[in-house]
Parts: C-alpha cells; structure tokens; sequence
C-alpha cells in the first residue's frame, strides 16, 4: 500500500544536538511538505519541496533544516538553534493535479521533546 | 495575520444530532478549501473538499458549504457518532508560482460527541 513513513514516532533530544526526522513516501508524490502542530495551535508550515534538489522555507523555517535528494525523501534537521523545538511534527506529500484538489497526504507525526 | 480562522475550540454535540464546524477565511485567493481529522498522536485525515466555484459538497454523513461573498464554510456532519470525536481542521489552498500550492490550516475544533 502506498503512503508516507516518519520515523522515529517518538524522539528525545538533549539540549544542543540536531536529530533528524524521516520521513519517506511511495506514493510518487512531486511535493513534500513539514509541519510542526504544537498544543492549541494550527499546523505552521516549516519547509516544503516541489522537486528533487530543491526547497523553499516555510513561516518557521528557523532553527531548521531539510534536504531533498531523491523524490521519495525529505528528512528534516531540527537543530540546536531552535529555541523551542518540543513539539508534534507532521510530513505531508502531495500530488499535482490529483482530481480531489491536490489532497495532500500526511504521515502520522513524529513527537519530538526536549529534556 | 491569520488567514483561516476556526472560532471555536472545541464543540459537543449530543450523538445523533448535527455538528456544525465553522470556518473562516480572509483571502480571497484560495481557491480550494479542504477538510481534515484529526485523533491524538496521529496524523490529520482528509474528510472532504470544497472548489470555490461550488457551494456545496457532500459524502456520506459529511457536507461542506461554502459561501464565498462570506468568505465562510461550515462543514455538517449528520447524524453525529461517538468516532467522530476528533479535532477538525479547515484548511485552503493558494497558489505559490511555478506550479506550487500551499495549505493554510485553521487552528482546529475539538469535537466531542456524548453517547
């Protein structure tokens, strides 16, 4: 079955190091996106990618970093430099031109806490 | 500046009764608005979709309406069952250039529906 993958589910951090998150689709979806849900807000979008080799900084992109080297992957760098890292992240994938209106497919969110 | 506003924070609705989810947008540049579920700890699903040349859309217990000169949605759901108790998320797409969209969330609605 097709979908989208993060890894790990749940994550913890001491203050200074990166980690990086996975996230992996099969669905050969063109696009890929990372959001970050914390309590009582909406999901903020952190980065996203149309195409291989290319990103585009998202409302919080600070203290973050991505990279897209194959279609199927966009693992994200949550770095030392964000102040507030402690939260719910979602990867999305999303394919051009779908007949439901570019319905964008989310993984299933990866907790990632400070200690 | 929030471009998709969710007022409400949460809702409960008796099961059997109707759930009404409101949503309001400020940009009259999305062009499509979606729906999304939400359970704890996992990733949002998509529910239902809306074209901004429509005014409503329905499938199943879910029916969306749309009333552009508002700028508001609302997204029914009848009867209401004890599963549907989730957060519920608006969201609406915009066009970024060169063949990219982005999603706007709301902040989301908790509802609740009592057995």
């Amino acid at each position: 079955d097709g979908g989208i993958t993060q890894s790990p589910k749940y994550l913890f951090r001491k203050e200074g190091q990166n980690v990086t998150l996975s996230c992996e689709q099969n669905l050969n979806h063109d696009a890929m996106y990372w959001y970050r849900q914390d309590p009582g807000q909406g999901l903020r979008l952190i980065y996203y990618s149309q195409i291989v080799n290319d990103f585009q900084k998202g409302d919080i992109a600070e203290g973050y970093s991505v990279s897209r080297e194959k279609k199927e992957s966009f693992p994200l760098t949550v770095t030392s430099a964000q102040k507030n890292p402690t939260a719910f992240y979602l990867c999305a994938s999303i394919s051009l031109g779908e007949g439901r209106g570019n319905t964008i497919y989310f993984g299933e969110g990866s907790w990632l806490t400070v200690v | 500046d929030q471009q998709v506003k969710q007022n409400s924070p949460s809702l409960s609705v008796q099961e059997g009764r109707i759930s009404i989810l409101n949503c309001d947008y400020t940009n009259s540049m999305f062009d499509y608005f979606l729906w999304y579920k939400k359970y704890p700890a996992e990733g949002p699903t998509f529910l239902i979709s809306i074209s901004s040349i429509k005014d409503k859309n329905e499938d199943g217990r879910f029916t969306v309406f749309l009333n552009k000169s508002a700028k508001h949605l609302s997204l029914h759901i009848v009867p209401s069952q004890p599963g549907d108790s989730a957060v519920y998320f608006c969201a609406a797409r915009s066009y970024s250039g060169a063949g990219s969209y982005q999603l706007t969330f709301g902040k989301g609605t908790k509802l609740s529906v009592i057995p």
